[in-house]
């Protein structure tokens, strides 16, 4: 089966730095997606990482080792505004993403 | 933009009806998904479609079926809706699985079934 764990609830304060962990043991690894999703609205893409490494993007950055079977979100300089779900999934080879079960972050100010 | 557009924002059925739930998105995407939100559980793979008339069993089909008629139509069928089916669900589409191949959402349908 497929296994990708995520924490539940983070909590951070305004401007500070957080890092959203991801793990996973998949029966096959393509790439790994971190998606966005506010409340009550759709999952919006943030990141994709296929290979080992950061990937950086204004704010936000996504780190991947798969030999380890991990994955960070990193996002700096937090915003009120970035008070969402973060969802991790790993497309596995079967033409679909797999998903963990998400990671509520709260900034508080 | 891409836009995927889901039929029903809200929906109540009781249970043993028939529920359809409609998704269109207009750009072509090959790929279109179904997927169920719960708390605690994350989004769950019902079914999967990657071409027209073409569809594939996600991870929780039990209870749903599918129909791509149109390249840019995916539709959800609950053939006896059950209070476990209770959920939102979400579509989505995207283009063939190569590299970085990322899904556009529709804002989903919150169902309830009594």
């Amino acid at each position: 089966g497929q296994n990708i764990d995520q924490p539940t609830e983070m909590t951070a304060t305004e401007g500070a730095i957080v890092q959203i962990n991801c793990t996973y043991q998949t029966s096959g690894f393509n790439g790994l997606f971190w998606y966005q999703q506010h409340a009550g609205e759709a999952p919006t893409f943030l990141s994709y990482n296929v290979l080992d490494g950061l990937e950086e993007k204004g704010r936000f950055s996504s780190f991947l080792s798969r030999s380890k079977g991990y994955s960070y979100l990193l996002l700096k300089e937090l915003q009120m505004k970035d008070s969402a779900s973060y969802l991790c999934a790993v497309d596995t080879g079967r033409r679909a993403l797999t998903f963990g079960s998400g990671t509520r972050l709260q900034v508080q100010p | 933009d891409v836009k995927v557009t889901q039929s029903s924002r809200y929906l109540v059925k009781r249970t043993g009806e028939k529920v359809f739930l409609e998704c269109v998105q207009d750009m072509d995407h090959e790929n279109m998904f179904w997927y169920r939100q719960d708390p605690g559980l994350g989004l769950r793979l019902i079914y999967f479609s990657y071409d027209v008339k073409m569809k594939e069993k996600g991870d929780i089909p039990e209870g749903y079926s599918v129909s791509r008629e149109k390249k840019e139509r995916f539709s959800l069928i609950l053939e006896s809706a059950s209070t476990n089916q209770t959920s939102m669900y979400l579509c989505a589409s995207s283009l063939p699985f190569g590299a970085n191949e990322k899904l556009f959402f529709g804002s989903g349908t919150q169902l309830s079934v009594l």
